[in-house]
């Protein structure tokens, strides 16, 4: 069972524009919401975080939105840059616990 | 600070061999958790182990164990390999537990 999607497996974006990146969740209990980034032969790298109490989070070009309605979140890019195409994986944890739930991952590919 | 560092970083094995992975966690940092990344899986919870305790475990079979030292090291070892253990393996660190996790590079292993 699949607690936390990620859809797209890939997304290619032109240099300068937005990039969005989805994700879906389905176990209510997750109060934590997390996005690494990814290259090759490296561990995830942390980007951008946001707690249940939240429904927006920025930090530069990085936000997240979260919708705990729809139990959705999404990573905004903006502007895109060619450094930013990596694997993308948001996690989810549950209140106090330190297992994040990761998602599949989504390649981006910012071209020029 | 120094980041979380695992050894080695890269591992060839043969079925049935046994292995023992190697973290260090950010310094001040007391919780560490291991999650397996495999092209078909994505990542995937191991364990979490804090003030040498394990405090939360996936769904992994038995031949994968850790532990964790006073100092907040921790070690994973798989017994009796198998090809399907081929994977990259994380080690990730935070604090206390139930906040962002910072990750190591990971040991590649394969199995032959």
């Amino acid at each position: 069972d699949q607690q936390v999607k990620q859809n797209s497996p890939s997304l290619s974006v032109q240099e300068g524009r937005i990039s969005i990146l989805n994700c879906d969740y389905t176990n209510s209990m997750f109060d934590y919401f997390l996005w690494y980034k990814k290259y090759p032969a490296e561990g995830p790298t942390f980007l951008i975080s946001i707690s249940s109490i939240k429904d927006k989070n920025e930090d530069g070009r990085f936000t997240v939105f979260l919708n705990k309605s729809a139990k959705h979140l999404s990573l905004h890019i903006v502007p895109s840059q060619p450094g930013d195409s990596a694997v993308y994986f948001c996690a989810a944890s549950a209140r106090l616990t330190d297992k994040l739930i990761f998602g599949t991952g989504t390649r981006l590919q910012v071209f020029p | 600070k120094a980041g979380v560092t695992q050894t080695p970083r890269y591992l060839i094995k043969t079925r049935g061999q046994q292995v023992t992975l190697s973290c260090s966690p950010i310094s001040g940092h007391r919780s560490v958790s291991w999650y397996q990344q495999t092209p078909g899986q994505g990542l995937q919870f191991l364990f979490e182990y804090f003030s040498e305790t394990q405090r939360n475990k996936g769904n992994f079979p038995g031949r994968f164990s850790g532990r964790q030292f006073s100092n907040s090291r921790s070690e994973m070892n798989v017994s009796t390999l198998e090809l399907g253990d081929s994977a990259l393996y994380l080690c990730a660190s935070s604090p206390v537990g139930g906040e962002t996790q910072y990750f190591g590079p990971g040991t590649r292993l394969l199995v032959l």
